[in-house]
């Protein structure tokens, strides 16, 4: 089954222990990104990558880091994470052209304390 | 920037009845797409159906239609013989192709509920 998959799917932490939430598509797609939803703004880009090794800032990339050292996996890292972090992470894939369905996970619910 | 509003945080609708969801939009973009996704307390983004902004032709998948207004920058979500399961969110989006990102760009939602 064709597929986006996160872990964990629910995180509580505290202020300041580094976590990182895991994404992986099963599609062999080129484009891989991150966002948050946040109650009242919509879903908002953290961060994306074009390909392997190539990755960018998306609207929102601050306290957040990436890689994508292969092509099916693009983690997201947060250092040191702060209370306003907490939010509803989804990680996103398609094929490259624009028109493409982009696929997303099923969510991540970060709390942090 | 591009930007995309949804004007109406939430919506009613009474089961096998017509909803009209609001979605306009800017950009200085001639070429472009547009989507809706729904979003179920399941929490999970489902694509409902998209549009090219070169196609005057509107989008229509099954009981799902769109109003695109190149214009006047519009994109409206129409649900016809509304069901239960089409309670959710639904979130209006674009996208540049010529972006550096091709980042979607969503709306802030409008949330539809529908009587039985």
């Amino acid at each position: 089954e064709a597929q986006v998959t996160q872990n964990p799917r629910y995180l509580i932490t505290v202020t300041g222990k580094k976590l990182t939430v895991t994404c992986s598509q099963n599609m062999n797609h080129e484009y891989m990104s991150w966002y948050r939803q946040d109650p009242g703004l919509g879903l908002r880009q953290i961060y994306y990558s074009m390909n392997v090794e190539v990755t960018d800032k998306g609207d929102v990339p601050e306290g957040y880091k990436v890689s994508r050292k292969e092509k099916r996996n693009f983690p997201l890292i947060l250092e040191s994470p702060s209370p306003n972090q907490t939010s509803l992470y989804f990680c996103a894939s398609r094929r490259g052209a624009s028109y493409n369905e982009q696929f997303f996970g099923p969510g991540t619910r970060l709390t942090v304390l | 920037a591009q930007t995309v509003t949804q004007s109406q945080p939430e919506m009613s609708v009474q089961e096998a009845e017509t909803v009209t969801l609001s979605c306009t939009y800017d950009t200085s973009e001639s070429d472009y797409y547009l989507f809706w996704y729904k979003q179920p307390p399941s929490r999970q983004m489902i694509l409902v159906i998209r549009q090219e902004a070169y196609k005057q032709q509107n989008a229509t998948e099954n009981r799902f239609s769109v109003n695109f207004q190149k214009a006047a920058k519009s994109f409206s979500l129409k649900i016809s013989d509304s069901q239960l399961g089409d309670a959710a969110m639904y979130f209006c989006a674009y996208r540049d192709p010529r972006g550096s990102q091709g980042n979607l760009i969503f709306g802030k939602g409008t949330k539809l509920s529908v009587k039985p």
